[in-house]
C-alpha cells in the first residue's frame, strides 16, 4: 500500500512568490494533518482536517497560510506570498479515526527554501 | 497548549551502550505515543501507551507510561547504528482531535 504521498520532496523559491505543497492521504483515512518541523521550534502542527472539513487551524502562522482539502484524497497547503522565515520541512500526516490516541502516518515531507 | 519536554535534547553514545530518554509533561494525556524520524523522512510511530504505570517492549526497546500518565521514558539497550535519529514523544488526549508532540531527542549511536 501506498503511504501519505507529498510533493515535491524538495522547493526552493524567492520571496514573494507563492508556494503550494501537496499531500495525498493513505485512503480511507479521514483526517489529514499539516505539521511545520524546524530545528527552533520542532513539530508544529499548521492545520487538521476531519472528513475534508478544517477543524483546527489555530495553528497557522498568519494570512500568508491557506490549506484545502476539496476531496478524500487530495490537500493543499499554500504560503502567499512566501518570506526566508517559512523555510522549514513540512509533513502531511493522515489518520484512521478521529481519535487523538490513533497512529499517525507521516508523508516524507517537503523541504521548503525561500531565499 | 500541553507541552512536552523530552531530554536529553541531544545525545551521542557508542554502540553497545545502553540510554534512556524521557518525556516529561505537567498534563495529564489518555495515551503518549513514541515515533522514530529518520534524516529525509517522516516520523514513524514505535509504540502507543494507554495505561498509567504500563511497560511496553519492542525488542531492545522498552517503553514506559508513568502512572500518573504525565511522563514516559524509552529505553534502549545495547543500541546500534540502526537505532539512530529523532525520537518523539507524543501526548493523545481522549477529548483531542490532535496530538502534541515534543521537540525530540536526536540520537547519535557509531560503531
Amino acid at each position: 500500500d501506498a503511504g501519505v504521498i507529498q510533493s515535491p520532496r524538495h522547493e526552493v523559491t524567492e520571496m514573494g512568490q507563492e508556494v503550494t505543497l501537496r499531500c495525498k492521504p493513505i485512503s480511507g483515512h479521514n483526517s489529514l494533518f499539516w505539521y511545520r518541523q524546524t530545528m527552533m521550534r520542532g513539530l508544529e502542527l499548521l492545520i487538521y482536517f476531519n472528513n475534508n472539513v478544517p477543524i483546527d487551524d489555530s495553528g497557522m502562522p498568519e494570512d500568508r497560510f491557506s490549506a484545502k482539502m476539496p476531496n478524500a484524497s487530495f490537500s493543499t497547503l499554500k504560503i502567499q506570498p512566501s518570506e526566508p522565515r517559512d523555510s522549514a520541512v513540512y509533513f502531511c500526516a493522515s489518520r484512521l479515526g478521529a481519535s487523538g490516541n490513533n497512529e499517525q502516518f507521516f508523508g516524507p515531507g517537503t523541504r521548503l527554501t525561500v531565499l | 497548549t500541553q507541552l512536552l519536554e523530552q531530554s536529553p535534547q541531544f545525545l551521542s553514545i557508542q554502540e553497545g551502550e545502553n540510554l534512556t530518554v524521557y518525556c516529561n509533561s505537567s498534563s495529564v494525556f489518555s495515551s503518549l505515543q513514541w515515533y522514530r524520524q529518520e534524516p529525509g523522512e517522516g516520523p514513524v510511530l514505535l509504540v502507543t501507551v494507554v495505561t498509567g504505570g504500563e511497560v511496553k517492549k519492542l525488542k531492545r526497546l522498552t517503553f514506559q507510561f508513568g502512572d500518573a500518565r504525565k511522563d514516559s521514558s524509552l529505553h534502549i539497550t545495547a543500541a546500534q547504528p540502526g537505532d539512530t535519529g529523532l525520537y518523539l514523544c507524543a501526548g493523545g488526549s481522549n477529548s483531542g482531535y490532535a496530538l502534541n508532540f515534543g521537540k525530540g531527542t536526536s540520537l547519535l549511536v557509531t560503531p
